[in-house]
């Protein structure tokens, strides 16, 4: 079974620092992308930003570049998401997903979509 | 940055079709992935790539696209569709990039 297993809730205050973990399973994790996917109490989804495993190359969202970190480590398929200083702001859950990009059946077009998520981490920051 | 506008909130009748809109320029160029979040738990994948579902997705889902908006429509709507459905799609100004959109509310009466 394919699937992406996150690491537990976490309580911290502002200033503190974070890493949480995305560790998948049931396929080779360096063919696809994990995105991150941020989700604030009561609102949409936020897209982050992504990492190729077999190489590291991030992506990250003008929202959130220089603010977090995301990073993988292929040895032991896992990816992760870090914060070097909280914020009461970044009270929220935080998804990773298998980003897929598939090539269409004419072989004329890119698919791309996120078809595995985990089941997300909250994460609280009190000031 | 690209945007992709949602309806906030539409409501259906049971066993009744509804269609979810999804606007942005970035649709001209890039197509549509389309996710179902219940509360409480993780979004779905329910649609991409214009009218694909994955495996275990039921074919009262489908989808279209055209011009700057894409769409989802369930045909046939159950108890257990209420939900919240987000779009998504890569970036035209970027297209390292992705975004969602803003999400709209499906109630089924």
């Amino acid at each position: 079974e394919v699937q992406l297993v996150q690491s537990g809730t976490e309580v911290k205050r502002s200033g503190e620092s974070l890493t949480i973990s995305c560790k998948g399973s049931g396929y080779s994790f360096t063919n696809y992308w994990i995105t991150w996917v941020r989700q604030m109490p009561g609102k949409g989804l936020e897209w982050m930003g992504k990492i190729d495993p077999s190489d590291s190359y991030t992506t990250y969202s003008p929202s959130f570049q220089g603010h977090v970190t995301i990073s993988a480590d292929r040895s032991i398929s896992s990816a992760y998401l870090q914060w070097s200083s909280l914020k009461a702001s970044d009270t929220a859950i935080y998804y990773c997903a298998r980003h897929v990009r598939k090539t269409s059946s004419s072989n004329y077009y890119y698919y791309y979509f996120m078809d595995v998520w985990g089941k997300g981490t909250t994460v609280t920051v009190s000031s | 940055s690209s945007e992709l506008t949602q309806d906030p909130a539409v409501s259906v009748a049971l066993g009744q079709t509804v269609t979810i809109t999804c606007q942005g320029d970035t649709l001209r160029s890039y197509f549509a992935s389309w996710y179902q979040q219940k509360p409480g738990q993780a979004p779905v994948l329910v649609i991409y790539g214009i009218n694909n579902r994955p495996s275990g997705i039921p074919d009262r889902f489908s989808g279209s696209s055209s011009g700057n908006t894409a769409s989802l429509t369930i045909t046939g709507a159950q108890a257990e569709d209420e939900a919240d459905y987000y779009c998504n799609s890569r970036d035209s100004s970027d297209n390292h990039l992705y975004v969602f959109g803003t999400g709209t509310k499906v109630t089924v009466l």
